[in-house]
């Protein structure tokens, strides 16, 4: 199984700020990699796939990077809407695997 | 508008039996794959397992943690997917999600509905 090692596991940012989370894989991913924003007793959705690909209507502060193994996910500008935790996940291979997720919030 | 809707969920024993639906809208079924994905209280996201498409053979794979023990079949003429859930364990307690697709890039994922496995 691919290993997804997502870091930090928490975050305390002020508004504004620009925030950064990684996630490195166990082994070469290519580009599969999603980024997803969950909110409490809500399903997770979707941000960035193809690890840097914006989907539709989400909005342009966020952004992803990487390839092969080493991914950055980025909050240009961090708003209020924004407090959720964060999950990278690869679906180069079978099993599908996430990392341990980022939990987010205000300074 | 594409929909997924879970439902089945519940309190069940240990050992006993339960079976998720994933009641769809909005697209045609038959033409994708569905994956179901799980999330213990507290903790990450977990995939358990994809059925294909019945063009490909309506061919199923499933996590270490839950082959033998879950199976998840379609129904296109109903437009739902469905996870059996056999010889249910305490760590098995989790919102079930279905999501449309491979699990690659998936957009759309139900509302999840909660198994909790107690005595």
């Amino acid at each position: 199984d691919i290993q997804m090692t997502q870091s930090p596991s928490s975050l305390s940012a002020s508004l504004g700020d620009r925030v950064t989370i990684t996630c490195q894989a166990s082994q070469d991913i290519s580009k599969h990699l999603n980024w997803y924003q969950q909110k409490p007793g809500k399903a997770p959705n979707l941000l960035i796939y193809d690890a840097s690909y914006l989907e539709v209507g989400v909005p342009s502060r966020f952004s992803g990077s990487g390839s092969g193994t080493d991914f950055t996910f980025t909050i240009s500008s961090l708003q209020s809407e924004d407090i959720a935790t964060y999950y990278c996940q690869q679906y180069d291979n079978l099993p599908r695997t996430f990392g341990q997720g980022t939990r987010l919030d205000i300074k | 508008e594409v929909q997924l809707v879970e439902s089945g969920g519940g309190l069940v024993q240990p050992g006993r039996s339960l079976r998720l639906s994933c009641t769809t809208s909005g697209f045609m079924f038959g033409d994708y794959a569905m994956s179901w994905f799980r999330q213990a209280p507290g903790e990450g996201l977990e995939w358990i397992g994809l059925i294909t498409r019945r063009r490909n053979g309506e061919t199923t794979e499933y996590a270490a943690s839950v082959k033998g023990r879950f199976t998840i079949s379609r129904d296109d003429t109903k437009s739902i997917a469905y996870l059996q859930m056999n010889g249910l364990k305490t760590e098995d307690t989790a919102v079930y999600y279905c999501v449309r697709g491979l699990g690659r890039i998936s957009k759309y994922w139900g509302q999840g509905t909660r198994v909790t496995v107690s005595s």
